[in-house]
């Protein structure tokens, strides 16, 4: 199984909104509703940040938000602050293998 | 609170075993969820290795299936890792988490341990 495809860095400025994508295939993103997304500063485990595609745990600002299309998911941020710096990941469930896959991760430059 | 702590040899010789136990403090481990294990590559993305249930049951990545064990000790509160034949491939940081998983579908990881960096070199 190849893992999830995303850009390997994007950037805005303070205020602005950014969007992630996370591409998979008809064989995890495109067919189960199990993504979720990582944030990662340097030194430091990742942490969950979005799951079950656009439900965010208790203390995640709503600024950020998970969707997805096809075989396509994204974690847009609003409103980006300079602490949102950081290193994104996205999963997804693997399907028939019972595997977890996870993307290569986006490099956020708020500049 | 839940909390993670992972602990292990920091050095590995290539084409032994390398040994990681993840620590769970302040939760037990016989709560339904699954325990995963999650490395990370000097400057690479993240690989799932894999999970296991209080009940012994374990998933596997399949690229590692053959090389990899996950057992669990419930009376300590803790879970290990085995991962035999290392080569210079395996060196990187090795993370712990609760994993929720139903009905067999593996889920989301959280939280996670701050890991442990094992080298592989001779």
């Amino acid at each position: 199984q190849s893992g999830l495809t995303q850009p390997r860095s994007v950037s805005g400025s303070p205020g602005q909104s950014v969007t992630i994508s996370c591409s998979g295939t008809g064989n995890d993103v495109g067919r189960y509703d199990y993504v979720s997304w990582y944030q990662q500063y340097p030194g430091k485990a990742p942490t969950l940040i979005i799951y079950d595609v656009n439900t965010r745990p208790s203390g995640v600002p709503d600024r950020f938000s998970g969707s997805k299309s096809g075989n396509t998911a994204s974690l847009t941020i609003s409103g980006l602050q300079v602490d949102d710096e950081a290193d994104y990941f996205c999963s997804s469930y693997g399907g028939s293998h019972n595997s977890v896959l996870f993307g290569g991760g986006t490099n956020l430059a708020v500049l | 609170q839940v909390q993670l702590q992972e602990s292990g040899p920091g050095l590995v010789r290539p084409s032994e075993t390398l040994s990681v136990t993840c620590s769970v403090a302040g939760y037990s481990i016989n709560t339904g969820y699954y325990w995963g294990w999650i490395r990370q590559s000097p400057g690479e993305g993240l690989q799932w290795i894999g999970s296991i249930h209080q009940t012994g049951n374990t998933y596997y990545n399949p690229s590692l299936r053959g090389r990899v064990s996950i057992s669990v000790d419930t009376s300590k509160n803790h879970f290990s890792l085995n991962l035999t034949s290392v080569t210079a491939a395996d060196t990187a940081v090795y993370y712990c988490a609760r994993h929720l998983a139903v009905r067999g579908i593996l889920q989301w990881l959280a939280p996670w341990g701050q890991g442990s960096r094992v080298t592989v070199s001779s």
